[in-house]
This record gives C-alpha cells, sequence and structure tokens, in this order.
C-alpha cells in the first residue's frame, strides 16, 4: 500500500466526451505527476503539479489539464476524448527536495475505456 | 530517440534461480536518477529500486540488485532466487530534471515468467 489512492477505478466514456479523473496523494507528499498506459506500453509522463502549479510536461495536448488542491490532492481532466485515450492513467505522488532521492509512489491507476 | 531501451519483451527464468533483466538510457544530463518497478497484472507500480548517477556503489534491496555501468549507460536488474510471485511486467525508468522539476521516462517493459 502506498497511501495514493485514484478514482474511479474503471470508466467508459464515448468519443467527443470529458472526464475527469482523481488522485489523493500519499501524506505530505507536494508533488503529484500523472501518466497515461497504454495496453502493452510503458507509462508516459503527461505532466506534473508541485504546489498547486503545473511543473512539467510531456508530449500531450491542452485537452489534458489538471490541478492540483491546497491538500495536494489532484485532478486530470480530458476534453474531447478520442478512441486513443483509452489507457491506464496512473498518478504518483512524491515530496519535491533538495535531495537529489525522490521516490513516486503510485496509485493502483484508473482504466478509461473510449468508445 | 528512445531514451529507456529494453531489449527483452519477455523472459523466463526457474523458481529459485537469478535473472538479469537488461536496459540502457541515454541522456545528456549529469545528474540523473533510475528505477525499476514492478507492474503485477493489478496495474499497481511498486518500486523495486534507486540508483543515482552519482552513487558509486551498485543499488541493493533484498532480492533486487541494480547492475549499474554508467560508461555504458546501463542498469540491468538483477532477481535473485526468484519466486513464483516475481512473476510480473517489470520496468526501468530514468528520472530527469531537479527540484524546479522533474519527469520520469520509462521503458517499454519486460514482461518475467517464473517457472516451478
Amino acid at each position: 500500500e502506498t497511501g495514493v489512492t485514484q478514482s474511479p477505478t474503471h470508466l467508459i466514456k464515448t468519443r467527443g466526451q470529458q472526464v475527469t479523473l482523481r488522485c489523493s496523494s500519499q501524506s505530505g507528499h507536494n508533488t503529484v505527476s500523472w501518466y497515461q498506459q497504454a495496453l502493452g506500453q510503458g507509462p508516459q509522463f503527461i505532466f506534473q503539479y508541485y504546489r498547486e502549479e503545473e511543473n512539467g510536461r510531456g508530449n500531450f495536448p491542452p485537452r489534458f489539464s489538471g490541478l492540483q488542491f491546497p491538500n495536494y490532492s489532484s485532478e486530470l481532466n480530458v476534453n474531447a476524448l478520442e478512441l486513443d485515450d483509452s489507457a491506464l492513467y496512473l498518478c504518483a505522488s512524491s515530496l519535491l527536495s533538495l535531495s537529489d532521492r525522490v521516490s513516486e509512489y503510485f496509485g493502483p491507476g484508473t482504466r478509461l475505456l473510449v468508445l | 530517440a528512445q531514451k529507456i531501451t529494453q531489449t527483452q519483451p519477455g523472459m523466463f527464468v526457474q523458481e529459485k534461480e537469478a535473472v538479469t533483466l537488461d536496459c540502457t538510457y541515454d541522456t545528456s544530463d549529469q545528474s540523473y536518477g533510475l528505477f525499476w518497478y514492478k507492474q503485477p497484472s493489478s496495474g499497481e507500480m511498486i518500486f523495486l529500486i534507486y540508483q543515482g548517477s552519482y552513487d558509486e556503489q551498485n543499488a541493493t534491496e533484498g532480492r533486487y540488485s541494480l547492475n549499474f555501468q554508467k560508461a555504458r549507460k546501463s542498469a540491468n536488474l538483477v532477481i535473485s532466487a526468484s519466486q513464483l510471485g516475481d512473476s510480473a511486467m517489470y520496468f526501468c525508468a530514468m528520472r530527469e530534471g531537479n527540484t524546479g522539476g522533474f519527469k520520469t521516462i520509462f521503458g517499454a517493459g519486460t514482461r518475467l515468467f517464473v517457472k516451478a
């Protein structure tokens, strides 16, 4: 158990719809990253939030957006869903510090299916 | 360009034997971190071991050790005394960036099958 939770566990949407995925970080962690993992592939970095500000972004279009709240929980929003958005979405929390040894703790993921 | 390369899509190992999972990486940063994660069929990513680019000693965590060869840019995972519960996907990952922000880049993974 990493202390990171995600909801919902599974979700089915249709093309063009919007979806919001939620993540509750491990207590005390100030950073959350979101990843997309397509079937049979490694996770792809979407973006990272640190103290409620976006702190880095991968090669994902603007229809992928996020929020981080004062309690460090986080949301991933995806607008205008496409079939290729079907994937496992993972969030990972960490404590950004001066130390180089930053470990990320992953949640169980949300499986999104777009029909 | 592929930054993390795992050349073994699948590996078989006999229970109680050791197995090495290969990983090579590409970066121009001087400071970076290398990770191995295990992902069972449930989907959760489980942290196994970490190696910092400035660490001179190879990292070890129980039955896991990381064979770090910086000049060759390789970070192979060695699992000793394999157990049936080790059957899973294994991902090598590299963290780039610093306290100003970082991102973790994953390889395509190696699926390990442990035979009884």
